[in-house]
């Protein structure tokens, strides 16, 4: 099993572009979440979803869209990239609410410059 | 708000020698807590977590932590630390009013050969 995967594990944009990153899970998990990672901030959630076709905004929501179209599969855009998305994207699945083990991916580097 | 703080930023220890990191959260109820473990370049792993009773718990490499209401504090700690064990520590509290894990900053541990 791959666990989670994410891709690209780098990017490089310029203000205004737009990306889709993306996050798949072989477990047949039912939650999928999208963490970004900044120094000395932790993790912060920014889209979650408890199964296929259903997502809700976490904590930083603002500048970022997800859909989950399939169940193995969970996609974070960005439309117009900003220098203050400049940051580490991790996705994690867990089988059941957040209380249960979140199994994380790799993480992807974005730099907006 | 709950809220997790880890005040120690940066930890260095020698090998072979104990170690424990600080981690105090902010809750009304009995919270939720969990400790997380980032290697370098890799996403999160869990080492351990708390939700009720014996308030020692003991996780994997041998990581245990002990949870103190009366402190408001959920320790980790190891007795001997081995060099493979330099990584970044994430504490971590269950949000329940915003549906979300809620993490600290992290403490960066250092092996000492």
């Amino acid at each position: 099993n791959a666990g989670v995967t994410q891709t690209p594990k780098f990017r490089v944009l310029k203000t205004g572009q737009s990306m889709t990153l993306l996050c798949a899970q072989d477990m047949n998990h039912e939650y999928m979440y999208w963490y970004r990672q900044d120094p000395g901030m932790g993790l912060r959630l920014i889209h979650y979803s408890v199964g296929e076709g259903t997502t809700a905004k976490g904590e930083v929501p603002d500048g970022y869209n997800v859909s989950r179209l399939k169940k193995q599969n969970f996609l974070l855009g960005l439309e117009s990239a900003a220098p203050s998305q400049t940051s580490v994207y991790f996705c994690a699945s867990s089988s059941d609410w957040f209380t249960d083990t979140q199994y994380f991916g790799p993480g992807t580097r974005l730099t907006v410059l | 708000a709950q809220s997790v703080t880890q005040p120690d930023i940066h930890i260095t220890v020698s090998e072979g020698a104990s170690l424990e990191l600080r981690c105090n959260y902010s809750y009304g109820a009995t919270p939720y807590l969990f400790w997380y473990v980032q290697s370098p370049g890799q996403g999160l792993q869990l080492l351990l977590k708390y939700f009720s009773g014996d308030t020692l718990v003991q996780g994997i490499k041998g990581f245990e932590a002990e949870f103190k209401r009366s402190q408001s504090s959920f320790n980790l700690r190891k007795p001997s630390v081995h060099w493979s064990d330099a990584a970044e520590y994430f504490c971590a509290v269950y949000n329940n009013a915003g549906n979300m894990l809620t993490f600290g900053g992290g403490t960066r541990l250092m092996v000492k050969p």
